[in-house]
């Protein structure tokens, strides 16, 4: 069974503090990761996308991979009350084109 | 907008009616994916597309549900004899490039069964 586990959180942030979201995975031939941000009522929004060890920033985003510990993760830094929604960690295994996601961690952030 | 377009936004059926949502893809997009998300949950997996070949279906899916891409551009979901387990989000997802590519959503389509 391939698996993604995620904190449900709620995992409450003050207001221009860093928001640390993890994300483990069991399937060790995975390859791909993802990042989404959902707001209540909402689809899915692309956040980031990690496909090799290390870090990858994009402006506040900067997400970690560690394959050999199988987690990813994604800071969130000067948080926003408008980073407030439930972030989606997705991976994607080399032998199809299918995304197995987590079921998300709902991020609080109080002004 | 060049966007993942879903129609229609919200839909209310009584059980045991069929229902058909719609979903246009970013228009370089090759492949289609419908997937379901409940209250709490990650988005489940449905079906994919790739062109107009339906080459994955999940095996949760029940007979009850069929999906089609005849021309490889839009795609239809259709539900018959909806249950009121049916009742969800279904999210259609479009992308471009090899294995592993980000996928798009589109705004998606709330289905509630009375």
């Amino acid at each position: 069974q391939k698996e993604v586990e995620q904190n449900s959180g709620p995992l409450s942030v003050p207001e221009g503090a860093i928001a640390s979201l993890n994300c483990t995975y069991s399937d060790r031939g995975s390859q791909s990761f993802f990042w989404y941000r959902q707001y209540s009522g909402k689809s899915p929004e692309l956040i980031m996308s990690i496909y090799s060890n290390g870090d990858k920033e994009d402006g506040r985003f900067t997400a970690q991979l560690n394959k050999a510990s199988q987690y990813v993760s994604l800071l969130i830094r000067d948080s926003q009350p408008s980073d407030s929604a439930t972030y989606l960690c997705a991976v994607n295994i080399n032998s199809n084109y299918q995304l197995i996601w987590g079921a998300g961690t709902k991020l609080i952030i109080k002004p | 907008d060049t966007g993942v377009s879903q129609n229609p936004r919200h839909k209310i059926t009584k059980r045991g009616q069929n229902v058909t949502f719609r979903c246009d893809p970013i228009s370089e997009h090759n492949r289609l994916y419908w997937y379901r998300q409940t209250l709490g949950q990650g988005p489940e997996f449905l079906t994919y597309f790739q062109n107009e070949a339906q080459l994955e279906k999940s095996r949760l899916l029940s007979d009850r549900f069929s999906a089609e891409r005849p021309k490889g551009s839009f795609s239809t979901l259709e539900i018959q004899r909806t249950e009121q387990g049916d009742s969800a989000m279904y999210l259609c997802a479009s992308s471009l490039g090899p294995r592993g590519s980000p996928l798009h959503f589109g705004n998606g389509t709330r289905l509630t069964v009375t």
